[in-house]
Order: C-alpha cells, then structure tokens, then sequence
C-alpha cells in the first residue's frame, strides 16, 4: 500500500494527450514538491518532473506537471508508442521523514 | 555525464547479509548525496535512505533502521548499501541514485538484482 496514490493503469492513441494523478496528503504533496520518474521497460527510472513543475534538461516540453493541494498530474502530450512506461510519483513524507512513491501507472499507447 | 556503475547480481539466502557497491564517476563523489531505492519483481519503488558522501552522514527510513547500513569510500567514489537479515522480501533491484537539480533523485545506477531464496 503506496502512501500516494495513482491510477494503476491509463491509455490513449497516439498523438492524444493524457493526464496521471497523484494523490496524497498534508503530510507529503500538501507541504512538499513533487517529482515524476518514467521508468520504460527493464530499464532504471529517468527523472522527467521536479519541483511540481520543472523539466531537467533535454525532457521535452510535451511532458509537464502541476500540483493542487495535495494532488499532482503529470500530463503527456502528443503521445508516441516510446512513451509507453511506468510513471511514478515521489515527494518527501513529513510524518514519515522518508522518500515516498506513488504505486506506479502503466501507460499504453494504443 | 554522470555515470554509476554498480556490483553484480546476489543470491543470498535467508538470514544473510548483502552489500552492493556503487561507483560513481564524470563527478565530484563529494558533492552530491546518494540514495538507495529498490523495486521488488513487478512492484512500486521503495526509498531505503541516503548518504551524505562528504561526511559520511545518513538517514534511513525507520522500516529499514537497524537493518540497512549505507557507507562510502572515498578514495575510490564508491558507495555501499549492506542490508542484513534478508527475507524473501527483500528480493528486488537494488538502485543507487544520485541527487541533482535542487535535492531530487535525479541519476540511477543500472540496477543490482538481489535475490533472497533457500
């Protein structure tokens, strides 16, 4: 059981766009920035988000991020058949004093 | 670019310890914390702490405190993560990570599988 919560599963057509949430508490998303990792198949996870909302370079700009309260969404637009991967979650857990993850979103391009 | 390089694949039994190195090179070894992040088969991530490499300092998770040691040698910019009394469990990719871009877990290692079974 994750301490944020995300969507196990989400598609979409290629080209489409598509949005995974995040959801968590005061605790964490509440007070914390929030980062997103997309790990492809067998494969280590690639930071994409950082900081609710930036990109580390070379990340295109068809990825993007926000966070509201103590949610978070990644979104992907234009989306291509490489894009389909395990998207995570992360941000720090007050309580907890741990690095915390969503479950993890597998994202099919269809 | 930065590169970290770890160990070999494990294969421990139940009540054993492992150790699992992580070599980092294209950087100051000094500069930047390393965390440790494992993936059991299939599953989500899982945070086991981080190391300071300058001081040697760190924190762990209180799920993993008194069974997760992380240490550093300088002379060769190699981190490790010793995790002890292995379970069946503990069975996943072991990560190390290193920071950038403001604190984020920003740079993986390949991986080092660690299987526990008897």
């Amino acid at each position: 059981q994750s301490v944020l919560t995300q969507p196990p599963s989400v598609s979409a057509a290629p080209g489409q766009k598509v949005t995974i949430s995040c959801s968590g508490s005061n605790s964490n998303i509440g007070n914390n920035y929030v980062s997103w990792y997309q790990q492809l198949p067998g494969t280590a996870p690639k930071l994409l988000i950082y900081d609710n909302d930036k990109r580390p370079s070379g990340i295109p700009d068809r990825f993007s991020g926000s966070k509201s309260g103590t949610s978070a969404t990644l979104g992907i637009t234009g989306l291509q058949t490489g894009d389909e991967a395990d998207y995570f979650c992360a941000t720090w857990d007050n309580s907890l004093s741990a690095l915390v993850f969503g479950g993890g979103t597998k994202l099919t391009v269809l | 670019q930065v590169q970290l390089v770890q160990s070999g694949a494990e294969v421990k039994k139940p009540g054993a310890s492992v150790k699992v190195s992580c070599k980092a090179s294209e950087y100051t070894f000094t500069d930047y914390y390393l965390h440790w992040v494992r993936q059991a088969p299939g599953q989500g991530l899982e945070w086991l702490g981080w190391i300071n490499p300058n001081i040697g300092g760190t924190t762990y998770p209180q799920k993993f405190q008194g069974r997760v040691t992380m240490t550093r040698d300088t002379s060769i910019s190699t981190a490790y993560m010793e995790l002890s009394r292995l379970r069946s469990d503990d069975t996943a990719i072991y990560y190390c990570a290193r920071e950038d871009y403001g604190g984020n877990v920003a740079h993986w290692g390949q991986g080092t599988l660690v299987t526990v079974s008897s």
